[in-house]
C-alpha cells in the first residue's frame, strides 16, 4: 500500500478482553515501531523489529503485551486481559533501510477499555 | 529529570512570525527526529538529523551535538503549522526513540 495501514481504527473492549492491532508496513521496509500514546500524553516506545533480527521489547510496559512480525510484513500488537490503563492510541511506523531514519506513521488504533 | 526537554510547552503565534522550538536531552544520541502531529493525531515525519543543519520549504532543523540541543524554526508561520511539534532522539546505537512532550503550536490568521 502506499502508506502504514492500521486496523480496527477504533476498538471499544471491556476491561480483562484479550485485544489485537494490525500494522501493515509500506511495502519493502525493514523495520517497523509500535508506540502508545495515552491521552494527554507523549508518546512511549513500545516494541521495534528490524528485519529478522530479534525484536528490541524493552517497552513493553506488562507481559500482557506481546507482539509479533512475520518477516519483513504485518505486525501484530496483542493486549491480553485489558485494563483501562491501556486505553490509548497505539501508533505503528516504519522505515526503510534506502532512508535510514525516516518514519512513516499509521494513523492509529485508538483502543478505548471500559 | 526528563531526557528530553522541549521549550516552549505552548506557543502562540500570529500568521507571518518567525518560531522557534527547543528541544535539549540528556542521552548520547545516533540521531534527531522532529515530528508534526495534526489535531487529528496524525503524524509526521518532519527532519531526521545526526549533525549541523537541514532545511525542507519553511522549516529549518538544526543539531548541535556537543551541547545537546535542536531548534525547529518555521520562517513565514501559516495557520495550517498549527500542530503539536516533538523532538525524538534516538539512543545511541539504538533505533529507539526517546519521545519529549511536544509544543503545541497555534498560527492566528
Amino acid at each position: 500500500g502506499a502508506g502504514v495501514s492500521q486496523s480496527p481504527s477504533n476498538k471499544v473492549t471491556e476491561k480483562g478482553k484479550d485485544v489485537e492491532l494490525r500494522c501493515d508496513p509500506i511495502s519493502g521496509h525493514t523495520a517497523l515501531y509500535w508506540y502508545r500514546q495515552r491521552l494527554g500524553q507523549g508518546l512511549e516506545f513500545l516494541i521495534y523489529f528490524q528485519g529478522n533480527s530479534a525484536p528490541d521489547k524493552s517497552g513493553l510496559p506488562s507481559d500482557r503485551f506481546s507482539a509479533e512480525r512475520t518477516g519483513e510484513s504485518v505486525s501484530t500488537l496483542t493486549i491480553q486481559r485489558t485494563q483501562q490503563e491501556d486505553s490509548a492510541v497505539y501508533l505503528c511506523a516504519s522505515s526503510s533501510w534506502t532512508v535510514p531514519g525516516e518514519l512513516f506513521f499509521g494513523e492509529g488504533s485508538r483502543l478505548t477499555v471500559l | 529529570k526528563n531526557e528530553v526537554e522541549q521549550s516552549p510547552q505552548n506557543l502562540t503565534a500570529q500568521e507571518g512570525e518567525f518560531i522557534t522550538i527547543n528541544c535539549s536531552y540528556s542521552v548520547g544520541i545516533s540521531a534527531l527526529h522532529w515530528l508534526q502531529q495534526h489535531p487529528g493525531g496524525g503524524i509526521v515525519s518532519l527532519f531526521m538529523l545526526s549533525s549541523g543543519k537541514k532545511k525542507h520549504g519553511r522549516l529549518i532543523a538544526t543539531i548541535n551535538i556537543q551541547e545537546k540541543h535542536s531548534s525547529l524554526h518555521i520562517t513565514a508561520s501559516h495557520p495550517r503549522d498549527s500542530a503539536v511539534y516533538i523532538c525524538a532522539p534516538s539512543k545511541g546505537g539504538s533505533e529507539k526513540l526517546v519521545f519529549g512532550k511536544g509544543t503545541k503550536l497555534t498560527v492566528n490568521p
